[in-house]
């Protein structure tokens, strides 16, 4: 696709259920990121793919929080009994490469705003 | 831990003003740094990359600078329109993450 794709953009759901946030990444880009924005709060780090290696996971903010990433492209953020706080704005980003030098510009989705009721 | 400042917080002006908006940050290992536009309910906009090795971009209206070694960049918005009116957040990548500050709301009067 011309940009990245979140899906959905939003969804609203009761404490205590599992949900699941999708990203698709510019085609080709190897790097992904996931960040989320609460409201009125900057932009928190929760994880970064890179290629096959293994993913930096040192911003989840609990082991309710999980990510994965098939086949080096879309990428999955499940969120497991779902808890109030949690409710915020999920955005991913890709870029085409890592690396000091390299072009490491981000491009992000337009998010998914998460409601937890 | 890296940490991104971002000041003024909020800025008013009329339009056709020049403007600067300012960015610190406390590490200066860093592999780029990248503004952003954020229009209310909407993602992020990339605006300009800067690399490391860098000390300015351009693009139109926008001009983007970088000092690394004391840890600053300024934004810079020639003759400012009321579709300016927005967040811009600087974000400094370090290689696995983007570090962001809390931004700058933006607003150009017509």
């Amino acid at each position: 696709g011309a940009g990245v794709s979140q899906s959905p953009s939003n969804k609203v759901t009761e404490k205590g259920k599992d949900v699941e946030l999708r990203c698709d990444p510019i085609s080709g880009h190897t790097a992904l990121y996931w960040y989320r924005q609460s409201l009125g709060q900057g932009l928190e780090f929760l994880i970064y793919f890179q290629g096959n290696s293994a993913p930096d996971k040192s911003g989840l903010p609990s082991d309710r929080f999980s990510a994965e990433r098939t086949g080096g492209s879309v990428s999955t953020l499940t969120i497991q009994r779902t808890q109030q706080e949690d409710s915020a704005v999920y955005l991913c980003a890709s870029s085409l490469a890592a690396g000091i030098g390299r072009n490491t510009e981000a491009f992000f989705g337009q998010g998914t705003r998460l409601t937890v009721v | 831990k890296q940490e991104v400042t971002q000041i003024p917080a909020a800025l008013s002006v009329p339009e056709g003003e020049n403007l600067v908006l300012n960015c610190s940050f406390t590490d200066s290992a860093i592999y780029n740094l990248q503004w952003f536009r954020q229009d209310p309910g909407k993602g992020l906009t990339s605006l300009l990359l800067i690399q490391s090795s860098q000390r300015e971009q351009t693009s139109g209206r926008l001009n983007a600078s970088l000092d690394k070694s004391s840890g600053r960049s300024t934004l810079y918005i020639a003759a400012s329109q009321p579709g300016d009116s927005a967040t811009y957040l600087c974000a400094v990548n370090t290689g696995n993450q983007f570090y962001f500050g809390t931004g700058t709301s933006l607003t150009v009067i017509p």
